[in-house]
């Protein structure tokens, strides 16, 4: 079985601050990982997703991820956050070669103060 | 490609009411979704079917949900009879992981309220 935890359901940071967005995941198999961003009112669109190889991710808007095997997690990160970054952030995992389900965290909901 | 399309965008009815809500994946996907998302819950898999078939419903709540694909480009998800607690926004989405493709892609959603 597969599950996915967000440790933070809220993150307020500062315009131009960095930000982490922290996500752990459990599997007996081996699975993809994703990173969601979900704006008010709007479906889900992928930010950057991890299948192999390199273990630092970049996304669009200047996201990056980190897949860390050891320790299960798949942290976003920006150096520096802007005002339209402020939506809800979510973590999925999809298992190698059982179906393709998707299994989302919580989410994190994202607010960039001015 | 126009992306996954689901409609209405806005479902306001009454409690008792019959509700369907459509969906149109992305041309050539073979995988469709449904989820439900709540602020209690977040997001759950309701059902999710390949090449049109259900292949698991485990995540339907209660026997008045039911889902259904009788063609490759579209697919409803049906409550019958709706309760307030069916309130929620419903996505639904699509890939096609046999052709390397491996993320969802989501449609924009249902906003249910049922009152």
């Amino acid at each position: 079985a597969q599950s996915v935890t967000q440790l933070d359901s809220q993150v307020p940071v500062f315009e131009e601050a960095p930000v982490e967005l922290r996500c752990n995941y459990s599997s007996s198999v081996s699975v993809y990982l994703f990173w969601y961003v979900q704006y008010p009112n709007q479906g889900l669109q992928l930010l950057l997703k991890y299948l192999s190889g390199s273990t630092l991710v970049k996304g669009i808007n200047g996201f990056e991820a980190e897949f860390n095997k050891s320790q299960t997690s798949f942290h976003l990160r920006k150096p520096s956050v802007h005002i339209s970054d402020t939506a809800e952030y979510f973590c999925a995992v999809t298992p190698f070669n059982t179906g393709n389900q998707f299994y989302f965290g919580t989410g994190t909901s994202l607010t960039v103060i001015p | 490609d126009a992306g996954v399309i689901q409609s209405p965008r806005h479902e306001v009815t009454e409690m008792g009411q019959e509700v369907t809500l459509r969906c149109k994946p992305i041309s050539g996907h073979d995988y469709l979704f449904w989820y439900r998302q709540t602020m209690m819950r977040g997001l759950e898999l309701l059902i999710y079917f390949n090449n049109n078939v259900p292949i698991d419903d485990s995540g339907m709540p209660e026997d008045r949900f039911s889902a259904k694909m009788p063609n490759a480009s579209f697919s409803t998800l049906k409550i019958q009879p709706s309760e307030p607690r069916d309130s929620a926004v419903y996505f639904c989405a699509s890939t096609r992981p046999g052709q390397g493709l491996t993320e969802a892609f989501f449609g924009q959603g249902t906003r249910l309220t049922v009152v």
